[in-house]
């Protein structure tokens, strides 16, 4: 079945700085991955998605790229702000018997942006 | 238009005993999926449900099970509790699969689910 890696597991940053969350997947016939932020006691929001037939793909302060060769796709927020502080988790598709709907997740970054 | 809905908010449960949780989808969407967030990890898949059958279920114990009614509102029961069981359960609805590739899940506000 699908793996889901992500990297790194805490990330801080000063506002304004860039950041960089990275994930790996294994299995090759994946095609959708979502992206979801949580902040503390909510619920998972999606914030941006890829599919495989896409390199890239923004939404004002936040990108990703996917690069289906080496199996890993990574969010970029610029210019950050404090209220972009929470926990990001990646996720793909689990190809199981043809079946394409469940995701399975990353196990999460927890992001801070220090004033 | 109304997002995805749980409840309870809250369970308080006995070791041993029996949970049921409930999901309503957003309108028109057709399938439901479950998950567990245990404190301080990840989302785990529990179970996948697309119109009324279980269409794929995670690594977990036939001790949890569910179901999805024809209205497409889910159940997720959970038998001889156990402490380890205690989590955020969080359910996510999304449009057919099959309608074009519609793959985006929206997320309910989960249920606490407590075992002492």
């Amino acid at each position: 079945g699908e793996n889901v890696e992500q990297h790194p597991s805490t990330l801080s940053v000063q506002e304004g700085d860039s950041a960089v969350i990275k994930c790996t997947y294994s299995d090759s016939a994946s095609n959708y991955f979502p992206w979801y932020k949580q902040e503390l006691g909510k619920r998972p929001q999606l914030i941006i998605d890829i599919r495989s037939n896409v390199g890239e793909k923004k939404d004002q302060r936040i990108a990703v790229t996917l690069n289906k060769t080496a199996k890993h796709f990574s969010l970029h927020i610029t210019e950050t702000q404090p209220e972009d502080s929470a926990v990001y988790f990646c996720a793909a598709n689990s190809d199981y018997g043809g079946s394409q709907g469940n995701l399975i997740f990353g196990k999460g970054t927890k992001l801070s942006v220090k004033p | 238009e109304a997002g995805v809905t749980q409840s309870p908010t809250h369970l308080i449960k006995t070791r041993g005993q029996q949970a049921t949780l409930r999901c309503s989808p957003i309108s028109g969407h057709t399938s439901v999926y479950w998950y567990q967030q245990a404190l301080g990890l990840g989302l785990q898949f529990l179970l996948w449900y697309d119109e009324g059958e279980e269409r794929n279920r995670g690594n977990f114990p036939p001790r949890f099970s569910g179901r999805q009614f024809p209205n497409y509102s889910s159940e997720l029961n959970v038998n001889a509790l156990e402490l380890e069981d205690s989590a955020l359960y969080l359910c996510a609805s999304s449009l057919d699969r099959r309608a074009g590739g519609a793959y985006e899940q929206y997320f309910g506000p989960g249920t606490r689910l407590t075992v002492t």
